[in-house]
């Protein structure tokens, strides 16, 4: 099955310092990569996702990049804001036995200092 | 659209008890989660389903059991609670269609189980 890793758990950053979070995933069968953020308390909710026939995707402060070679993704946060303080999650997405699968990370912790 | 729901919100169990949790998504999706959120963890799967009749076991799937008899209803029962089930647990959905397009997860608010 696929395993997805995670890096750094914890990240710390001063306001208006950029934030790249590292995802790597075991199986070249997935095809569909989405981020999560879930503030203190709240559900996980999508804040950008890529699938496996784009390399680079741009929303506003957000960005996320592919390597399909190398299996492995990561977020990127430009001029990070204190409501930017969140756990993050990336998640890898495979088809399994026909059914969609989907496997998420162990999550970062983004605290930004204003 | 509400979305995806969860009820109860909140819910104190005593050792042994028994319950259910039930979600409803109304976007006509076919994919359902069942997910446990530890305190500071990550989220782990318990149980999904692809569609209604079909269901599968996560990576949790011990103490639990699920059904899926309607599209929109994917209740998850807890028999004989343990201090262990102590979690968050989110509900979820997505859509995927027949050429096998995958779609974000949308998650429920959450139900917090205490068992003492």
């Amino acid at each position: 099955g696929e395993n997805v890793e995670q890096h750094p758990s914890t990240l710390s950053v001063q306001e208006g310092d950029s934030a790249v979070i590292k995802c790597t995933y075991s199986d070249s069968a997935s095809n569909y990569f989405p981020w999560y953020k879930q503030e203190l308390g709240k559900r996980p909710q999508l804040i950008i996702d890529i699938r496996s026939n784009v390399g680079e995707k741009k929303d506003q402060r957000i960005a996320v990049t592919l390597n399909k070679t190398a299996k492995h993704f990561s977020l990127h946060i430009t001029e990070t804001q204190p409501e930017d303080s969140a756990v993050y999650f990336c998640a890898a997405t495979e088809t399994s036995g026909g059914y969609q699968k989907v496997t998420f990370g162990t999550g970062t912790k983004l605290q930004v200092i204003p | 659209n509400a979305g995806v729901t969860q009820t109860p919100k909140f819910r104190i169990l005593k050792i042994g008890q028994s319950m259910t949790l039930q979600c409803t998504q109304d976007m006509n999706h076919n994919y359902m989660y069942w997910y446990r959120q530890d305190p500071g963890m990550g989220l782990k799967l318990i149980y999904y389903s692809v569609g209604a009749g079909i269901t599968d076991k996560g990576e949790v799937p011990n103490g639990y059991n699920v059904s899926r008899s309607t599209t929109e209803d994917f209740p998850l029962r807890l028999e004989l609670a343990a201090p262990s089930q102590t979690s968050v647990y989110f509900c979820a959905s997505s859509y995927s269609n027949l050429a096998g397009v995958y779609n974000e997860q949308f998650f429920g608010p959450g139900t917090r189980l205490t068992v003492l």
